[in-house]
């Protein structure tokens, strides 16, 4: 069974800092996705990398894929209220169809 | 908006009763995915259907099963309704069967009193 670990689960910070959540997996995954779920509404992707050590910048939301395919990181700059929401982390595998292992994610609050 | 639409937005059912939850797709998109959201598990991917038929199957449960229709919306269809039903589902649906974004509808909220 591939699993994908987020760090940290929790993260509260004040307006205009930064930030970094982690995902990790002993797994090799031929794609990796970012999506931002709000309460009350499915998640919504942010972005999708696919080569190892790809990096994809989305205004001040910066993605990293590993080497290895293993492993992502997603880089918040000076973050936002509006940043508030929670951060999965989604792996594709499966020849001939486009499963995804989500993460835990990591619910991230940003105070005014 | 994200186009994948999801019926009911909430249901509340007793233990052992059977529910029926709907989604319609995407315009022109061929794959639907069920996905079940619970606190302590997190997403767990349950089952993909491509253009009618059965493509990948997750961790969906014997007392639960799903299908895709000639018009591509899908059920999921869940019997015999224990309390560690309760959960979020989702759907959500891509072009194809690989390598395609996925986009999620916005959920049914399942309550077994």
């Amino acid at each position: 069974t591939q699993l994908l670990e987020q760090s940290p689960q929790f993260l509260s910070i004040q307006e205009g800092e930064n930030l970094t959540v982690y995902c990790n997996s002993s797994s090799v995954f031929s794609s990796l996705q970012w999506y931002r779920q709000e309460p009350g509404e499915g998640p919504v992707l942010l972005v999708t990398v696919v080569t190892g050590g790809e990096v994809k910048k989305l205004k001040r939301l910066t993605f990293q894929f590993g080497d290895a395919r293993k492993d992502s990181s997603l880089h918040i700059t000076a973050a936002q209220p509006g940043d508030t929401g929670l951060y999965l982390c989604a792996g594709a595998s499966g020849a001939g169809s486009y499963q995804l292992t989500f993460g835990k994610g990591t619910k991230l609050s940003v105070i005014p | 908006d994200s186009g994948v639409t999801q019926t009911p937005k909430h249901l509340i059912t007793a233990t052992g009763q059977r529910v029926t939850l709907r989604c319609s797709p995407r315009s022109g998109d061929l794959s639907v995915y069920w996905y079940q959201q619970s606190l302590d598990q997190g997403l767990q991917f349950l089952i993909q259907y491509y253009n009618g038929e059965e493509r990948a199957k997750g961790n969906i449960l014997e007392r639960f099963s799903a299908q895709q229709f000639p018009d591509l919306h899908s059920e999921l269809n869940l019997s015999s309704l224990e309390l560690g039903d309760s959960a979020l589902y989702f759907c959500a649906s891509s072009p194809t069967y690989s390598n395609q974004p996925q986009h999620f509808g916005d959920g049914t909220r399942l309550s077994i009193l």
